[in-house]
């Protein structure tokens, strides 16, 4: 299986904060890579994928960057609604699996 | 719009087989452009691939449940469906149905795939 590994596990940041979350695959998964976000209680919701391209109705302040076993997640001024758990995902392997996640709560 | 809702008992005794299917609406399960797939999440914790399938029957399995995982499809109901055997407590988790879309650029010949609608997700608990 292809691992994947995120930093931080978790964060603090305010509105209208820049935020960068990393993610790492322990094998080159060339841009077979995605991202989610998912609100307590609710399913993950696509925002990235192919590491870059921005999932239809995603706002542009979410953007992802990277290829081969790293890869980042930008999200350029943070929204209050923006305070979620991130999870990166490859779909390099037909068996996808996910990292850890990413928790960014209020400052 | 396409939705997806899981249905089934949100309590498992261990040892028995968990049950749940997974009703699309708002779009055909048997487009050829789509392959539909199980992720589960344990409280608290991550996302697990399951599973996927397509609308002929085709079937990915992830390794580690594989002997105990079925996946299939009806699409006369427009529903796929999961069978776990043999659950114990650490298969207690909210099952998600999703729906595997691929993106194809054509440059470079590359396939992407992405879990794009999701259902709400159903807790199952394994508990005598």
């Amino acid at each position: 299986d292809i691992q994947m590994t995120q930093s931080p596990s978790s964060l603090s940041a305010s509105v209208g904060d820049r935020v960068t979350i990393t993610c790492r695959a322990s094998q080159s998964i060339s841009s077979y890579l995605n991202w989610y976000q998912q609100k307590p209680g609710k399913a993950p919701k696509l925002l990235i994928y192919a590491a870059s391209s921005l999932q239809s109705g995603v706002p542009s302040r979410f953007s992802g960057s990277g290829s081969g076993t790293d890869f980042t997640l930008t999200i350029s001024s943070l929204q209050p609604e923006d305070f979620a758990t991130y999870y990166c995902q490859q779909s390099y392997s037909t068996t996808f699996t996910f990292g850890p996640g990413t928790k960014v709560d209020i400052k | 719009q396409l939705q997806l809702q899981e249905s089934g008992p949100g309590l498992v005794k261990p040892s028995e087989t968990l049950s749940l299917t997974c009703t699309v609406s708002g779009g055909s399960i048997s487009s050829s452009s789509y392959y539909w797939g199980w992720i589960r999440q344990p409280p608290g914790k991550g996302l697990e691939w399951i599973g996927s399938i397509y609308y002929s029957g085709s079937t990915y399995y992830n390794p580690s449940l594989k002997s105990r995982v079925t996946i299939s499809v009806d699409t006369s109901k427009n529903q796929f469906s999961l069978k776990l055997s043999s659950v114990t407590a650490a298969d207690t988790a909210v099952y998600y149905c999703a729906r595997l879309f691929g993106h194809y650029y054509y440059g470079s010949g590359s396939y992407y795939k992405t879990l794009d609608y999701w259902g709400q997700g159903t807790l199952v608990t394994v508990s005598s």
